[in-house]
């Protein structure tokens, strides 16, 4: 089955700083790759997706880039706020269908 | 809040217990899934259903889990005899046609 790695599992950055986060996954047929953003108690929150047909997707302060040949994706957020501070969580899947998620990065804003 | 609800949001059973959860998905999504995340994880797949018919389960999902949807809308999740090991968060996710998983708040069980 599909094998989702995340780095780093703990990411600390000053208030406007970006951060970065990085995943690789193992199964080629997988071809869709959210991130969910889960707040203490609260259940995942989608941020942004991508397809396998893309290369990167942007939506405001969050970017997310594809590397299907080396099979890896990475969630990008700039001029970061203390509101982004919360577990982000990478998956793949094919169609979406099950999910296959990654073990989490707690990102940590300082204000 | 992406309009799918779960209760109870928190459980409390001894082992040996059987507890029951369930999902109230988005109307007219047609999928429904089931994870299951413990302290540090990422959400695990554990089962799903597309209208009433459950189409995939984990090997996660033992025998004493069961899970159903009657009539394709609301879901249950039962436990037999909760083990200590039993203990994570469970999560539901609503799927409508050709889109992406949209997650409720899920139930926090801890078995004592």
């Amino acid at each position: 089955g599909e094998n989702v790695e995340q780095h780093p599992s703990t990411l600390s950055v000053q208030e406007g700083d970006s951060a970065v986060i990085k995943c690789t996954y193992s199964d080629s047929a997988s071809n869709y790759f959210p991130w969910y953003k889960q707040e203490l108690g609260k259940g995942p929150q989608l941020i942004i997706d991508i397809r396998s047909n893309v290369g990167e997707k942007k939506d405001q302060r969050i970017a997310v880039t594809l590397n299907k040949t080396a099979k890896h994706f990475s969630l990008h957020i700039t001029e970061t706020q203390p509101e982004d501070s919360a577990v982000y969580f990478c998956a793949a899947g094919y169609n979406f269908n099950k999910f296959y998620f990654g073990s989490g990065t707690k990102l940590n804003v300082k204000p | 809040d992406t309009g799918v609800s779960q209760d109870p949001r928190h459980k409390i059973t001894k082992r040996g217990q059987n507890v029951t959860f369930r999902c109230d998905p988005i109307s007219e999504h047609n999928r429904l899934y089931w994870y299951r995340q413990t302290l540090g994880q990422g959400p695990e797949f554990l089962t799903y259903f597309q209208n009433e018919a459950q189409l995939e389960k984990s090997r996660l999902l033992s025998d004493r889990f069961s899970a159903e949807r009657p009539k394709g809308s609301f879901s249950t999740l039962e436990i037999q005899r909760t083990e200590q090991g039993d203990s994570a968060m469970y999560l539901c996710a609503s799927v409508p046609p050709l889109s992406t998983q949209y997650f409720g708040p899920g139930t926090r069980l801890t078995v004592l």
